[in-house]
């Protein structure tokens, strides 16, 4: 299995431009997480799926950051419209029942 | 909020000695988990501790889970450089996948 694979693995993109990023989870893995990491706060949750349905999207900063699974292999992060303080690393993150995450290498985003 | 606390923040050894880091929590976990993450990457689950007094290793790695299930060490012998990068611990509360809660990090350089 060639593991989590993130898109793109970077972006730079102008403040109030719509971002998307996108996820493509291990076949056969039921939960799917979308995490962003900061020097400062380290990792926070952003959301996570089981099944392709939210669960809690409690972590979402705010009504800009949206998140879709629709269907098993693949799901997006979207942010419109983005802000500087939106810069940080996006990772997703997979995994079947309760044994361990399998990260993605993640999408560092720049907002200017 | 259930927190994990991980000291030290930052670790810079020479190639050879043994070190130790911790993650510390107020609360009761159901099972612990420990990952690498290499600078440009996602974190890479090590181990997963689930009973009260458990100790595992791998190769060189030591990790302990609490008796009380609110702390957990590594102990690294004998690093080397290869095992430079950032250690997170991240605790569950045995309920919902979403509730896996990560540690801000130990920063682990080891110079040759």
């Amino acid at each position: 299995d060639a593991g989590v694979i993130q898109s793109p693995r970077h972006e730079v993109t102008e403040m109030g431009q719509e971002v998307t990023l996108r996820c493509k989870p291990i076949s056969g893995h039921d939960y799917l997480f979308w995490y962003r990491q900061t020097m400062m706060r380290g990792l926070e949750l952003l959301i996570y799926f089981n099944n392709n349905v939210p669960i809690d999207d409690s972590g979402m900063p705010e009504d800009r950051f949206s998140a879709k699974m629709p269907n098993a292999s693949f799901s997006t992060l979207k942010i419109q419209p983005s802000e500087p303080r939106d810069s940080a690393v996006y990772f997703c993150a997979s995994s079947f029942l309760y044994y361990g995450y399998t990260f993605g290498s993640g999408t560092r985003l720049t907002v200017v | 909020t259930q927190l994990l606390e991980q000291s030290p923040q930052f670790l810079s050894i020479q190639e050879g000695e043994n070190l130790t880091v911790y993650c510390n929590s107020s609360s009761v976990f159901s099972s612990l988990q420990w990952y690498r993450q290499e600078p440009g990457e996602g974190p890479v689950l090590l181990v997963t501790v689930v009973t009260g007094g458990e100790v595992k290793k791998l190769k060189r790695l030591t990790f302990q889970f609490g008796d009380a299930r609110k702390d957990s060490s590594l102990h690294i012998t004998a690093a080397q450089p290869g095992d430079t990068g950032l250690y997170l611990c991240a605790g569950g509360d045995g309920g919902s996948q979403g509730n896996l809660i990560f540690g801000k990090g130990t920063k682990l350089s080891v110079k040759p």
